[in-house]
């Protein structure tokens, strides 16, 4: 069955940069879209970026546009989501999805925490 | 940017009765390939958000028949026959026709 667990959140200073993984498995990862997106807390979901399965096609939304960087190992089954210069309003829970377009979100999400 | 607005956005129902989750679009969903990429999520107290339904209308898999999802173009409906105690928590419609993808408020299912 389709499994995605996240992991590398943290609590880092403002500023500081962080790098979260998602380990991917039950499906052909290589083929698929990958997705990650964030809830703040107390706050609704945000999409924040999509990358093709040969990691050709990426975009961003313009929130976190310059900051993160997504991008994916096939050969180890994973997807990371770099973030640089982080701010005290990127502390969320940060999840990863299959797909691109159809959300299929099912981990648990790693929590970033931004504080100084 | 595409506006997805949910209504209402708390909803008490008693148990075994059924409920309604309208979500509206300020814009068409019909994708360039005839697909409207509009999914709904249920997120419990505490927990991860799950999704329920993608493209309007396909149930995951082990999501109870009680929920179904419904509508075109710029309306759609998630609907459950009978609640249960387990449904509680906040559904969230979310449009991928249109970058930036997007999510509504949220309408929160409490038992009445």
């Amino acid at each position: 069955q389709v499994q995605l667990v996240e992991s590398g959140g943290d609590l880092v200073k403002p500023g500081e940069s962080l790098r979260l993984a998602c380990a991917a498995s039950g499906f052909s990862f290589s083929d698929s879209y990958m997705s990650w997106f964030r809830q703040a807390p107390g706050k609704g979901l945000e999409y924040l970026s999509y990358i093709s399965g040969g990691g050709s096609d990426i975009i961003y939304a313009d929130s976190v546009k310059g900051r993160f960087t997504i991008s994916r190992d096939n050969a180890k089954n994973s997807l990371y989501l770099h973030i640089r210069n982080l701010r005290a309003e990127d502390t969320a829970v940060y999840y990863c999805a299959r797909s691109a377009r159809l959300g299929d979100l099912r981990g648990q999400g790693t929590l970033v925490t931004v504080s100084s | 940017d595409v506006e997805l607005t949910q209504s209402p956005l708390s909803l008490p129902v008693p148990l075994g009765q059924p409920a309604s989750f309208s979500c509206r679009s300020s814009r068409y969903l019909v994708y360039s390939t005839g697909q409207t990429f509009l999914n709904w999520f249920h997120q419990r107290p505490g927990q991860s958000p799950r999704r329920l339904i993608y493209e309007v209308f396909r149930r995951d898999s082990g999501v109870p028949d009680r929920f179904s999802g419904s509508g075109s173009g710029t309306e759609f409906t998630l609907n459950i026959t009978r609640v249960e105690a387990e449904d509680v928590g906040v559904y969230y419609c979310m449009q991928a026709t249109h970058w930036p993808f997007n999510f509504g408020q949220g309408t929160k299912l409490e038992i009445k």
